[in-house]
């Protein structure tokens, strides 16, 4: 079945450092992919989205690929803020299905 | 914002008493999603609906039913509560974007059930 890989562990790093979370899938057919975020105490919200190959989503200063040669869609941001520590989960939608597979998250902790 | 509400917000309850959560959406959406978070499996999806009387499994159902009578609620009940069943619990509702053919969800604030 569908599934989504994302890197072991939290992540901390200091302000205005590079973060790259990682993610993979395995998919039987042609998936949409996402990034989620969610902030201490509230639901996920969507970050940003990408429907087909080579597409890149950005929002916030957040960016992802969409690299289907290498089932990826690595979430990306050059310069973090304090405000960006919350949990990213990636996640993907087969086309025509309405679920959603979520991989299992990760903290990021930004220190000023 | 999806307009969607949970009640309640927190609740503690004990081993072996039923738990009702409610999910309650303002717009008339067919899809309806009920999760659990727990930490090291991010979400898990229980139950989901996709009309009103239509509902189906998720991968994590056992000890749990849901009900939805009407569009706007969509509710999740444990039968008899049990420790393992402590967590959050987000409900989520389905949207087509116009023109595409992916849906975007869209989480409720969660409800954070303890079962002593």
């Amino acid at each position: 079945g569908d599934s989504v890989t994302q890197m072991e562990g939290p992540v901390t790093l200091s302000e205005e450092a590079f973060l790259t979370i990682n993610c993979t899938y395995t998919a039987t057919g042609y998936p949409s992919l996402f990034w989620y975020v969610q902030y201490p105490g509230e639901g996920l919200q969507l970050l940003l989205k990408a429907t087909k190959a080579d597409d890149k989503g950005s929002n916030k200063g957040f960016e992802a690929t969409y690299r289907k040669e290498t089932t990826s869609f690595h979430l990306e941001k050059g310069s973090v803020q304090v405000s960006d520590s919350a949990v990213y989960f990636c996640a993907l939608s087969e086309r025509g299905n309405n679920r959603l597979a979520f991989g299992k998250g990760n903290q990021v902790v930004v220190i000023p | 914002d999806a307009g969607i509400t949970q009640s309640p917000r927190h609740k503690v309850t004990e081993t072996g008493t039923p738990v009702t959560l409610r999910c309650h959406q303002t717009e008339n959406h067919r899809y309806m999603y009920w999760y659990r978070q727990d930490p090291g499996h991010g979400l898990r999806l229980i139950h989901y609906s996709y009309g009103v009387k239509d509902t189906d499994k998720g991968e994590v159902s056992d000890g749990y039913s849901v009900s939805r009578s009407k569009t706007e609620d969509f509710l999740l009940t444990l039968e008899s509560a049990t420790s393992s069943q402590t967590s959050v619990y987000f409900c989520a509702i389905s949207i087509q974007s116009r023109g595409s053919s992916y849906n975007e969800q869209f989480f409720g604030p969660g409800t954070r059930l303890t079962v002593l």
